[in-house]
């Protein structure tokens, strides 16, 4: 596995209050993402980084704000947790050089987030 | 924007048959279509790829076919084994704005039966 870890690992919290997950990685690799999984929608994308202070929103993007000021960490905060964000919450990485190229993503081990 | 179709949503085979899983893609400049496959409670794992100039390409027992023309691509594994049982997500390149985001299809419930 590629070196990404994720923090915390589970996380139970009440309607309301913020939530800030964050992803490590120690691949040098410059593109962060996050993601959720929820049964029937596959993975999608909530944000992207392309560099350090460079990110940009994905396709469920509401709701979620990230940061990144150093290229190992990503972070992933949720301004004031809903109960319909409760997700299991995935990291990845990918990097440009070939040969593998940009595409192509590894993932952290996730986070799972109830909201109460 | 890219969207991405996947079937079946589950798939039931005996030990040592083949699994063919479908996706179709909407967005003709697509050019990357990975499959990744997540055991219970692990994250997904990236077990084959494939370009948009390759028609396909194969690793041991699972191969990855690309039908540009109608903008499909499948995943085959042949003479599955208990330890392929997992969820497979196949996905598709979105292009535009030069940072490579993927597209994920709802996933496919693989079980083989010993």
């Amino acid at each position: 596995d590629a070196g990404i870890t994720q923090s915390p690992r589970h996380k139970v919290t009440e309607t309301g209050t913020p939530v800030t997950l964050r992803c490590h990685q120690t691949e040098n690799h410059r593109y962060m993402y996050w993601y959720r999984q929820d049964p029937g929608h596959g993975l999608r994308l909530i944000h992207y980084s392309y560099g350090v202070k460079d990110t940009d929103k994905g396709e469920v993007s509401d709701g979620y704000s990230v940061s990144r000021s150093k290229t190992e960490d990503f972070l992933l905060t949720l301004e004031s947790a809903t109960s319909s964000q409760t997700s299991v919450y995935f990291c990845a990485i990918s990097e440009s050089r070939m040969p593998r190229g940009k595409e192509t993503q590894y993932f952290g081990p996730g986070t799972r987030l109830l909201v109460l | 924007g890219e969207n991405v179709e996947q079937h079946p949503s589950t798939l039931s085979v005996q030990e040592g048959d083949s699994a063919v899983i479908k996706c179709t893609y909407s967005d003709s400049a697509s050019n990357y279509f990975p499959w990744y496959k997540q055991e219970l409670g692990k994250r997904p794992q990236l077990i084959i790829d494939i370009r948009s100039n390759v028609g396909e390409k194969k690793d041991q027992r699972i191969a990855v076919t690309l039908n540009k023309t109608a903008k499909h691509f499948s995943l085959h594994i042949t003479e599955t084994q208990p330890e392929d049982s997992a969820v497979y997500f196949c996905a598709a390149s979105a292009p535009g704005g030069g940072y490579n985001k993927l597209i994920f299809g709802a996933g496919t419930r693989l079980a083989v039966h010993p």
